[in-house]
């Protein structure tokens, strides 16, 4: 059974800095792209960062380019999501997404974590 | 980047009637379409790839249509675990985009 599990989240402060993990199983880790999604409060996804089955491509959304960091590690089968910089903006619930491709186009997400909520403010 | 665009924002719905939720993309995506079902405080759920294959575990009451620009999601007797909100994902382009969704709700 394929799972996972995020952590990681809570309460910071403008400016801040919080490091998302995603910890899988049930599946070959590596041969899968893997994407943060997140999901401000009421509102819609929105795409935050991917990377591929081998950690060496990744790809973020211009509303976290140069403050986020997504990386993996294959051996612990796990995804982080480095976030610095943090902004009121930035809160929501960040979920992790296993595509159904190793990289590219043609991704769609077959599994989904619980969510970890991470909230901005003062 | 491709926009879709969902329709309607909320539908209303007695339990065991039917339901047709809409999905348009701003240009071709050819089938490169899925569908997510959330429920509140949870994580989506693939419903529909490829525009209309069901994914792993999902009842034959749902069921997804079209290509290209125009793309419907259909339940065919809503059960009182269908109330959710929907959301469409083009994968076409990269990196894909979602819809903003429809909620579908108790009448």
């Amino acid at each position: 059974e394929v799972q996972l599990v995020e952590s990681g989240g809570g309460l910071v402060q403008p400016g801040g800095s919080l490091r998302l993990s995603c910890a899988a199983s049930g599946f070959t880790f590596s041969s899968y792209a893997m994407r943060w999604v997140r999901q401000a409060p009421g509102k819609g996804l929105e795409w935050v960062s991917g990377i591929s089955g081998s950690g060496g491509s990744t790809f973020y959304a211009d509303s976290v380019k140069g403050r986020f960091t997504i990386s993996r590690d294959n051996s612990q089968t796990t995804l982080y999501l480095q976030m610095n910089s943090l902004r009121a903006e930035d809160t929501a619930v960040y979920f992790c997404a296993k595509a159904t491709v190793l990289w590219g186009v043609g991704q769609y997400f077959d599994h989904w974590g619980q969510g970890t909520l991470v909230t901005v403010s003062s | 980047e491709i926009v879709m665009t969902q329709s309607p924002a909320t539908l209303s719905v007695s339990p065991g009637e039917g339901a047709t939720l809409s999905c348009r993309a701003s240009q071709s995506v050819s089938s490169n379409l899925a569908w997510y079902q959330q429920k509140p405080g949870q994580a989506p759920r693939l419903l529909i790839y490829d525009a209309s294959t069901r994914a792993t575990g999902i009842p034959a009451r749902f069921s997804g249509s079209g290509s290209g620009t125009e793309f419907t999601l259909t339940i065919s007797s809503l059960q009182s675990e269908d109330f959710a909100v929907y959301y469409c994902q083009q994968y076409y382009n990269w990196p894909g985009t979602f819809g903003q969704g429809t909620k579908v709700e108790i009448k």
